[in-house]
């Protein structure tokens, strides 16, 4: 069963950390994305990733980098977590650009921040 | 800007019944539109895409219309069972796609 896996289910960190949340999936997808997920805000677009080495800025990218260094593994990046970025993170992939498929989530990382 | 409106928060159907979930978009026209599964505390579950030169799609006891004159698309369950109950979500986008914020169904029994 293809699978895209978050390292973490509950996360808590303290204001002014730096976090990493992992992404990793099997299917030998190009692209990876990450989205927040908050009550009557729904799921909004931070990053998303085409390929390896490559990365676009999706819709709330401020406090967030990101790193894809392989295929497989697509990684959020939370400079100087603040409680603002208290959140369910959702990482999602998809075979290719052009290619009309849905998106396969990983479980989700719910992180709090203190 | 591009709008995504589902319907309502929250939806509430007897057991056996039909439920009927609407999503309206504004300032866009897709090329497909998807609908997606969410259970509390999990990440959505692809469901079912639908391309603009399709009418309607079936899956088991799935099935969504799309009417890209009235920019909305319904998405039926038939037979509804109370392990239906879950939120679904509706999505949209050729290339980055965007999402409702979603229709929490509850299937009474």
């Amino acid at each position: 069963d293809v699978k895209v896996t978050q390292s973490s289910r509950y996360l808590v960190k303290r204001t002014g950390e730096k976090v990493f949340l992992e992404c990793v999936q099997d299917m030998d997808h190009e692209n990876m994305f990450w989205y927040r997920q908050d009550p009557g805000l729904g799921l909004r677009l931070i990053y998303f990733s085409y390929d390896v080495k490559m990365k676009e800025k999706g819709d709330i990218p401020e406090g967030y980098s990101v790193s894809r260094e392989k295929k497989e593994r697509f990684s959020l990046i939370l400079e100087s977590a603040s409680t603002n970025q208290t959140s369910m993170y959702l990482c999602a992939s998809r075979l290719k650009q052009g290619v009309n498929r849905g998106y396969t989530f990983g479980s989700g990382t719910r992180l709090t921040v203190v | 800007s591009q709008k995504i409106e589902q319907n309502s928060e929250a939806l509430n159907i007897q057991e056996g019944k039909t439920a009927t979930l609407t999503c309206n978009y504004t300032n866009y026209s897709p090329a497909y539109l998807q609908w997606y599964r969410q259970d509390p505390g999990r990440g959505p579950v692809f469901l079912l895409l639908i391309r603009e030169n399709e009418k309607e799609k079936r899956k088991e006891r799935l099935k969504v219309t799309f009417d890209t004159t009235l920019k909305q698309s319904l998405f039926h369950i038939t037979a509804s069972q109370p392990a239906d109950s879950a939120t679904y979500l509706c999505a949209l986008g050729d290339d980055k796609i965007i999402f409702g914020k979603g229709t929490r169904l509850h299937i009474l029994p």
